[in-house]
Formats: C-alpha cells, structure tokens, sequence
C-alpha cells in the first residue's frame, strides 16, 4: 500500500519567507508526527497529532513553527520567516495510534529538503 | 528524561565481515528501543524493535539487535556485510508514556571490497 507521502521534496526560500510543508500519512494512522534531521542537531522531534487530542508542541523550536491536521489526515507545517538555520530535512511520520506510544511503529516519508538562502 | 548514545558516527567493514553497531541508552523507565536504518535522499524505514517480548530482537535485512539491561545497550549486529547495507543507522528510544522518539546521531556505515 501507499505510504507516507511529502511534498514538496525539496524547497529553496529566501530568508524572510514563509514556507509551506506538507505530509499524507498512511491512510488509517490517526497518529503523526514531525521531525527535523540538520547536520548540526541530528533527528529531531518537532510536534505529535493524535486523532483529535490536543498536539504535542514541545519540540517546536520558536514560535515561527506551526503546524496543522485537518480532517485528522493532511497535515501542514508551516515556517514563518525563515531563517538559515531552519535549512535541513523535514521528516513526518504516521502510526496506528491504536496502541500505547513505545509500542506504535512510526512510518517515515521521504522528507522534504528545505534550503533558506 | 530518555536519550541514546551512539558510539561511532563512521564504521567501515568489508563486505563479508561482521557489522557491530553500538547503542547505548538512557532512561528513567523500562525503554522501547528501536534501529531504523535511512538510505541516501530517502526517509527512515524501521530495521526491528525492542518492546520488552524477548531480549533477542530480529529484524529485516539479516539484522538483530540484543537489549541487555545490565549494560544498557542495543546494538545491531549482522553477521556478514552486504554492499546493499551501505547507508545511516539510527538508534531511537520511546518509553510507553512519550510517543515521540529519541534518536541517536547515527552511525554511516561503510562497505568495502
């Protein structure tokens, strides 16, 4: 089956931007989540959605990061003014949800490679 | 707080031998534990996991990892490298009260001729 779809797969901006990512989970997951993998940080956990629970944002990393899931499907991460240490790859990931966190195998979609001139 | 450690961000082998890669964890509650592996321009796609059913875990690829509380590690062996096995392995942590995975730095691994 299908799985966990982003787009764009890569992105160029202009420091100052706004920019737009978005992920497909594998349909059925009601869990997703998104990180960011940089050479400086490694893998990092940005924001949990979980059916219709209130998201997980403890790892945004300022308030110029958003996110939204709409129809507990399609989700949005959304940078305000970017800036160039929001340059890397942005990874989301989907999960059943049906089972207790650890146990809940996530589904990495390809990423989208963001680069902030 | 949960964290994993691992230990050589470069391991180079020659196809045939024996790959070890070394895992450490941290973690204030009985962890699951996790080896995705991320091929070039690709996403991560999950090797095996610990979820406390068995200490011997076998994963895909020829893969196994062995959690030992004692020494609180995990790391992933396969006992004869492929040139296919080339790529970036990460260990991650989650506990059954934190949904979000913690990741390693990776390990690249290298085969060789």
């Amino acid at each position: 089956g299908a799985g966990v779809s982003q787009s764009p797969s890569n992105k160029v901006t202009e420091k100052g931007k706004d920019v737009e990512l978005r992920c497909d989970p594998i349909s059925g997951h009601t869990a997703l989540y998104w990180y960011r993998q940089s050479l400086g940080q490694g893998l990092e956990f940005l924001i949990y959605f979980q059916g219709n629970s209130a998201p997980d944002k403890s790892g945004l990393p300022s308030d110029r990061f958003s996110a939204e899931r709409t129809g507990g499907s399609v989700s949005t991460l959304t940078i305000q003014r970017t800036q160039q240490e929001d340059s890397a790859v942005y990874l989301c990931a989907s999960s059943l949800g049906s089972l207790a966190g650890g146990l809940d195998t996530q589904y990495f979609g390809p990423g989208t490679r963001l680069t902030v001139l | 707080a949960q964290s994993v450690t691992q230990l050589g961000s470069h391991v180079s082998v020659s196809e045939g031998a024996l790959v070890l890669l070394r895992c450490n964890y941290s973690s204030s509650v009985p962890p699951y534990l996790f080896w995705y592996v991320q091929y070039p321009n690709q996403g991560l796609q999950l090797l095996l996991k610990y979820t406390s059913a068995a200490t011997l875990v076998k994963g895909i690829n020829g893969f196994e990892a062995e959690f030992k509380k004692s020494e609180t590690s995990f790391h992933l062996t396969k006992p004869s490298a492929h040139m296919s096995d080339a790529a970036e392995y990460f260990c991650a942590v989650n506990t059954g009260t934190a949904s979000k995975l913690t990741f390693g730095t990776g390990t690249r691994l290298q085969v060789t001729l």
